[in-house]
């Protein structure tokens, strides 16, 4: 069964600090990997999807990036801002249709 | 666009009742899937549907939870009887294809007391 883990559980950063958010997955035979944001009592927000065949993708400040070989992804966010304070959970969907989310990772960005 | 929508956004009932959630996808979607999420356990799929047709349901964890979708607007998931348990926030999505970005609705936040 897939595995997904994310390190840290939590992160606390000042404002206009670039970060990295960690995604570590134990089967490499995935379909695509997605990063989600999720805020307090809301649902999943869709923020980037990498298929199996990319390498990265990106959205305006953020950018992730997907090794299969080594089983990770990474999140990066450029210039933190307070509005970037939210969960991000990774998920990675197998070749046989099936959804793994990682515990995710609880970003705090001080003003 | 109105998005993913769920009802009830709260449920609170006793052990043994049943409890019914719904769920709206986004016009045009046709993969429906529905999630647990909890403290313990985190973001749990417990079943999904393509063109309303249940596809894997290996994620339901009892016969006691059941999920319908009689047509392309619309999906329930049952729990009869309820139980403690099962207090969790319960999350619909919907996407345009299965290599296409989950859009979730905001969640049933459901209480067994």
């Amino acid at each position: 069964k897939q595995e997904v883990t994310q390190i840290p559980a939590a992160l606390s950063v000042p404002e206009g600090e670039n970060l990295v958010l960690n995604c570590s997955f134990t089967d490499s035979a995935i379909y695509n990997l997605q990063w989600f944001r999720q805020d307090p009592g809301k649902g999943l927000t869709s923020l980037l999807l990498i298929q199996s065949s990319q390498r990265e993708q990106t959205s305006g400040r953020l950018n992730a990036s997907l090794d299969k070989s080594s089983g990770r992804s990474t999140l990066y966010i450029a210039a933190s801002q307070p509005g970037d304070s939210a969960t991000y959970l990774c998920a990675a969907t197998n070749t046989g249709n099936q959804f793994y989310f990682g515990t995710g990772t609880s970003l705090t960005v001080i003003p | 666009d109105a998005g993913v929508i769920q009802s009830p956004r709260h449920e609170v009932t006793e052990m043994g009742q049943e409890v019914t959630l719904r769920c709206k996808p986004i016009s045009g979607h046709d993969y429906l899937f529905w999630y647990r999420q909890t403290m313990m356990r985190g973001l749990e799929l417990l079943i999904y549907f393509n063109n309303n047709v249940p596809i894997d349901d290996s994620g339901m964890p009892e016969d006691r939870f059941s999920a319908k979708m009689p047509n392309a607007s619309f999906s329930t998931l049952k729990i009869q009887p309820s139980e403690p348990r099962d207090s969790a926030v319960y999350f619909c999505a919907s996407s345009l294809g299965r290599v296409q970005p989950q859009h979730f609705g905001d969640g049933t936040r459901l209480s067994i007391l």
